[in-house]
């Protein structure tokens, strides 16, 4: 099915610890970006790119690293993670203001 | 900057009650709207959008106006059902902004039979 695949779907690190997560999509989507989602607080913007070989920051972008080698793919590596990480990450891919989610990544930091 | 508030839940209701979700935003610009719906353990998905003032939105009973006047996009569904439980995210983008999309807080709706 045609879609945007997220793994892992859930997971658990130690403070200080390294991790990368997956993001692929095979609708042919120039832009991606990476939410975030707390309580309270809605969906909020770690980084995006508009096509291969370009990213940028969004609202939330310290701690965290993404590249776009391919248009499929996107990931997000958490460099040294933090408690305050904890998080449920969701990927997007968007075409004519037409977003499509994946069905995100539960991280605890221990 | 652009912003969305949406009114503050948890919102209760028995079915087949009326639905009001109240959204409020301020955007540079001309913004298209959205709600966006989730599910328990899912992503979200988009439910209904607006892109020019007096649009009405719909899907699945569900509707919203974009009112520019008021600065609103409030959600309404007449008889909610059970399967209707979920969080209702209100969200804008505006060709200030990209195509990044801001979101309000969400809205956790509960449907008891």
């Amino acid at each position: 099915n045609a879609g945007v695949t997220q793994t892992p779907k859930f997971q658990v690190l130690k403070t200080g610890q390294s991790m990368t997560l997956q993001c692929a999509q095979d609708m042919n989507h120039e832009y991606m970006s990476w939410y975030r989602q707390d309580p309270g607080m809605g969906l909020r913007l770690i980084h995006y790119s508009v096509g291969a070989g370009i990213t940028d920051q969004g609202e939330v972008p310290n701690g965290y690293n993404v590249s776009r080698s391919t248009t499929e793919d996107f990931p997000l590596r958490l460099l040294s993670a933090a408690p305050s990480q904890t998080s449920v990450y969701f990927c997007a891919s968007m075409e004519n203001y037409g977003y499509t989610f994946g069905s995100g990544t539960r991280l605890t930091v221990v | 900057g652009n912003s969305v508030t949406q009114m503050e839940g948890p919102v209760t209701l028995s079915e087949e009650a009326f639905l009001t979700i109240n959204c409020t935003y301020t955007a540079t610009g001309y913004p298209s709207l959205f709600w966006y719906v989730q599910y328990p353990g899912e992503g979200l998905q988009l439910l209904l959008k607006a892109t020019k003032a007096d649009d009405k939105g719909s899907n699945k009973g569900f509707e919203a106006t974009y009112r520019k006047e008021t600065t609103s996009f409030h959600l309404e569904k007449g008889s909610v059902q059970v399967s209707d439980s979920a969080v209702y995210f209100c969200a804008l983008t505006s060709e200030t902004s990209g195509s990044r999309l801001t979101f309000g807080e969400g809205t956790q709706l509960t449907v008891n039979p």
